[in-house]
C-alpha cells in the first residue's frame, strides 16, 4: 500500500460525457502528479502540483482537461466532452518534497470511452 | 530534451535464473535521478531503487542490483535468482531536477516472465 488512493478504479463512460478523478495523497507529500498510460506504453505526465499551486501542464494537457489540488490536500483531474482517444489509466503519484524523493503512485484511474 | 530508452520489451526466464534489464538515458541537466519501478498484473506502479547522477556506486539490495555508468548513459538493474513473483512490466524512469517538478519520464517498459 502506497498510500495514495485514487477513485473510482474503473470508469466507463459514453463519448461526449464529462468524467472527474479523484486523487488523496498521503498528507506529507506535497508533490503530486498526473499522468496518463496507454496499452504497452509507459506513463506520461500530465501535469504538477505542489501544495495547492499547479505548476506544470504537459501539452498532452488539452483544453477539455481541467486539474485541481484544494487546500493542497486531494486532488481531481477533468475530463470535459470526452473522445475515445482518452481511454488510457490515469494515474496519480505523490512524493514528498526533498530533491529526488521517490513518487509512490496510485493504483490508477481506467477510463473506457465507448 | 529527456528521453528513456528500454530496448527489451519482453523477457521470459526460469525461476532461479538471473535476469537483467537495460536503460539507456538522454538528458541535458547535470544533476537527475534515475529510478526503476515495477507493474504487477495489478496495475500500480511500485517503487523499487532511485539513483542520482552524483552517485555512481553500484549497490545491491537483497535480490536486486543496480549499475549505473554516466559514461554511457546506462542504469541497468538486475534481479538475481528471479522467482514466478517477479513477473511483471518493468519501467525505468528519469527525472531533472532542473525545472523544479522533477516529472518522470518513463521509458515503454519491460514485460519480465518468470516461469516455474
Amino acid at each position: 500500500d502506497t498510500g495514495v488512493s485514487q477513485d473510482p478504479r474503473h470508469k466507463i463512460t459514453k463519448r461526449g460525457q464529462n468524467v472527474t478523478f479523484r486523487c488523496d495523497p498521503i498528507s506529507e507529500h506535497n508533490r503530486l502528479y498526473w499522468y496518463r498510460q496507454t496499452l504497452g506504453q509507459g506513463p506520461e505526465f500530465l501535469t504538477y502540483f505542489q501544495n495547492e499551486a499547479q505548476l506544470e501542464k504537459s501539452r498532452l494537457l488539452s483544453d477539455r482537461f481541467s486539474a485541481e489540488r484544494p487546500k493542497g490536500s486531494f486532488s481531481t483531474l477533468e475530463i470535459q466532452r470526452t473522445e475515445q482517444g482518452d481511454s488510457a489509466m490515469y494515474l496519480c503519484a505523490a512524493a514528498r518534497g526533498r530533491q529526488g524523493a521517490e513518487a509512490f503512485f496510485g493504483q490508477g484511474t481506467r477510463l473506457t470511452v465507448v | 530534451a529527456q528521453k528513456v530508452t528500454q530496448a527489451q520489451t519482453e523477457i521470459s526466464v526460469v525461476e532461479k535464473e538471473d535476469v537483467t534489464l537495460d536503460c539507456v538515458y538522454e538528458t541535458r541537466d547535470t544533476t537527475y535521478y534515475l529510478f526503476w519501478y515495477k507493474q504487477p498484473p495489478s496495475g500500480e506502479l511500485v517503487f523499487l531503487i532511485r539513483r542520482n547522477s552524483f552517485d555512481e556506486q553500484n549497490e545491491i539490495s537483497g535480490r536486486y542490483s543496480w549499475n549505473f555508468q554516466k559514461s554511457t548513459s546506462s542504469f541497468n538493474f538486475t534481479i538475481t535468482a528471479s522467482q514466478v513473483v517477479d513477473s511483471a512490466v518493468y519501467f525505468c524512469a528519469l527525472s531533472e531536477a532542473q525545472g523544479g517538478s522533477e516529472k518522470l519520464v518513463f521509458g515503454k517498459g519491460m514485460k519480465l516472465t518468470v516461469n516455474p
